[in-house]
């Protein structure tokens, strides 16, 4: 079985500061990782995503995230934090052998303070 | 025009009743989820359909049942409600089953007095 655990439900961050959220996954092989983000009464947005290739993986809104097996850790990162980050991040997984089933880490609520 | 969208967005409802959340995609995908999102943020797989054919089932009570009419849709219809129901629920697609990107709805809150 496959679980996320996502460090900090609560991450406050200053305009312009580092964004650092943290994920790491429990999987016998490696799965597919995911960032989603949810801002206030919407939906799921798709933020970035690993399968196979490059390690570092760039998405939206200047976020990257970096797989790391030896650490079992996808930990997702912005250079520079904008009032607009503010938003609820979810980590989840999925297996390699297809279903494209989803399993979420509980989340991390960002706040970002001028 | 919205790629997936649900209604009602919000649904207020009295226990023991039934109801049903309705969800459409117009991207052409070929599978179709839906999540339950509970007070916490936690979310939570509950049934996948690929060509209208039924691949995941979590463990869900069978007050819960989904039905897909054609591929571009995904009902979810839940008899006797009870407190504990009360939840988002959210649509999501994908073109296939294949590490896809998932595209998700809006949600419709459901809340069971």
């Amino acid at each position: 079985a496959q679980s996320v655990t996502q460090l900090g439900s609560h991450v406050s961050v200053s305009e312009g500061a580092l964004v650092l959220l943290r994920c790491n996954y429990s999987s016998s092989v490696p799965p597919y990782l995911f960032w989603y983000v949810q801002y206030p009464n919407q939906g799921l947005q798709l933020l970035l995503k690993y399968t196979t290739g490059a390690t570092l993986v760039k998405g939206i809104n200047g976020f990257e995230a970096e797989f790391k097996k030896s650490e079992t850790s996808f930990h997702l990162t912005k250079p520079s934090a904008h009032m607009s980050d503010a938003a609820e991040y979810f980590c989840a997984v999925s297996p390699t052998g297809g279903g494209n089933k989803l399993t979420f880490g509980t989340g991390t609520q960002l706040k970002v303070e001028l | 025009d919205t790629a997936v969208s649900q209604t009602p967005k919000y649904l207020v409802t009295q226990m023991g009743n039934d109801k049903s959340i309705k969800c459409e995609q117009n991207l052409g995908h070929d599978t179709m989820y839906w999540y339950k999102q509970d007070s916490k943020k936690f979310l939570k797989i509950m049934f996948s359909y690929n060509n209208k054919e039924l691949i995941i089932n979590e463990t869900v009570p069978n007050r819960f049942s989904p039905k897909s009419p054609d591929k571009a849709h995904l009902n979810l219809h839940i008899n006797s409600l009870e407190l504990g129901d009360s939840a988002v629920y959210f649509c999501a697609s994908s073109l296939g089953l294949e590490q896809e990107t998932q595209y998700f709805g809006p949600g419709t809150r459901l809340l069971v007095l």
